[in-house]
């Protein structure tokens, strides 16, 4: 069982449409970080959320980070099709070090 | 600061040999770490350093598999007898942290290993 579910699994959406992530574990994390990934190409950091109910916007973008810190969910407004990518959430667990627990990924097409 | 660079990109090998990567993390980043991502799932973390010290070693990462980071600065991976199964991307990833909730990891390119 992944202890960080991710949902939806694959997204495709037209141009100008709004769409969420869901991020959802059963285990508390003392952070969380959404990464973006091209195809043959390494993660690229979107955001950190550390706080238990915070919201950070990045242009289109919104991340939120549940109040119990065991989920998160990332909003996109008006989907472009530079939004293409998969899309990855990412946890680090109390008293774990650094490493990190990563989602399954969501792979995110938007059609012009 | 140019990032955490990775070679090779792509290695394809035959099943039985050995095969080595090696990451250069960005500079003065004190944490490096290793993961495999095969297609269509996240990241699955495999051990990381602390400066020289080998802090924590994945299950995942069996008898076959050995990371060194002689110096503190680069690392290599090294896969002995490759078996088709570890056919996956191997990613490098390095950080600073300040304190642990802000350990944020810069990830390389990654090396695609493909096993025959």
């Amino acid at each position: 069982t992944q202890l960080l579910e991710q949902s939806p699994q694959f997204l495709s959406i037209q141009e100008g449409e709004n769409l969420t992530v869901y991020c959802n574990s059963s285990s508390v994390f003392s952070s969380l970080q959404w990464y973006r990934q091209e195809p043959g190409e390494g993660p690229v950091l979107l955001v950190t959320v550390v706080t238990g109910g915070e919201v950070k916007k990045l242009k289109r973008l919104t991340f939120q980070f549940g109040d119990a810190r065991k989920d998160s969910s990332l909003h996109i407004t008006a989907a472009q099709p530079g939004d293409t990518g998969l899309y990855l959430c990412a946890g680090r667990l109390y008293n774990q070090g650094g490493k990190l627990i990563f989602g399954q990924g969501t792979e995110l097409s938007v059609k012009p | 600061d140019t990032g955490v660079s990775q070679d090779p990109r792509h290695k394809i090998t035959k099943r039985g040999q050995n095969v080595t990567f090696r990451c250069d993390p960005i500079s003065e980043h004190n944490r490096l770490y290793w993961y495999r991502q095969t297609l269509g799932q996240g990241p699955e973390f495999l051990t990381y350093f602390q400066n020289e010290a080998q802090l924590e070693k994945s299950r995942l990462l069996s008898d076959r598999f050995s990371a060194e980071r002689p110096k503190g600065s680069f690392s290599t991976l090294e896969i002995q007898r490759t078996e088709q199964g570890d056919s996956a991307m191997y990613l490098c990833a390095s950080s600073q942290p300040l304190a642990e909730y802000t350990d944020t990891q810069y990830f390389g390119p990654g090396t695609r290993l493909t096993v025959l």
